[in-house]
């Protein structure tokens, strides 16, 4: 069965740092695109991040540049979201996905079920 | 401009056709995916490229695209279409992904 399972969510105050997980299975995961996507309470989907199959590309939403890394192991088939200088709007469910790149089109074939990270004073 | 347009809310009579639509200038270059969400739940993807179903989604979701709007159309809805709609293309200067702000379908 293939799955994508989020961990690491959690309450962190503004400033503050959190790393999350997307542990794989199922699928070769170092075929693919991988993406992390967030939704803020009550709001939209919004893209945060992609790494390439070998981790040699990363690209990021501006409001994250510069603060957030996204990473991937292979040989543990799992994709990282480093968050570091966390604000209030950084508030949301945040989804592993497999983005798969398509020459005409990039569609997020398959999605983790969401860890929350919630930051709070 | 770097963003994909979809109007908030769509309502529909149970067994009849919707179309939700998404506008932006990256689909004139690329084509929309299409997601279902429904409360408390993951996105499923629905439609992707120029009109694919994943397996398992019902052949009554189809999807369009002409200059730069892309549409999603169900073809008699169910109670079960209930759900708020995304679409997403890349963004026509590079590597990043666009979302539209979601249409939340209602069956009557």
């Amino acid at each position: 069965e293939v799955q994508l399972v989020e961990s690491g969510g959690g309450l962190v105050q503004p400033g503050g740092s959190l790393r999350l997980s997307c542990a794989a299975s199922g699928f070769t995961f170092s075929s693919y695109w991988m993406s992390w996507v967030r939704q803020a309470p009550g709001k939209g989907l919004e893209w945060v991040a992609n790494i390439k199959q070998d981790g040699s590309e990363k690209y990021y939403v501006d409001s994250v540049k510069g603060r957030f890394t996204i990473s991937r192991d292979n040989a543990k088939n799992s994709l990282y979201l480093q968050m570091n200088s966390l604000r209030a709007e950084d508030t949301a469910v945040y989804y592993c996905a497999v983005l798969a790149a398509r020459p005409l089109e990039w569609a997020f074939d398959i999605w983790g079920q969401g860890t929350m990270v919630t930051v709070s004073s | 401009s770097s963003e994909l347009t979809q109007d908030p809310a769509v309502s529909v009579a149970l067994g009849q056709t919707v179309r939700i639509t998404c506008q932006g200038d990256s689909l004139r270059s690329y084509y929309a995916s299409w997601y279902q969400q429904k409360p408390g739940q993951a996105p499923v993807l629905v439609i992707y490229g120029k009109n694919n179903r994943p397996s398992g989604i019902p052949d009554r979701f189809s999807g369009s695209s002409s200059g730069n709007t892309a549409s999603l159309t169900i073809t008699g809805a169910q109670a079960e279409d209930e759900a708020d709609y995304y679409c997403n293309s890349r963004d026509s200067s590079g590597n990043h992904i666009l979302f539209g702000g979601g249409t939340k379908l209602t069956v009557l």
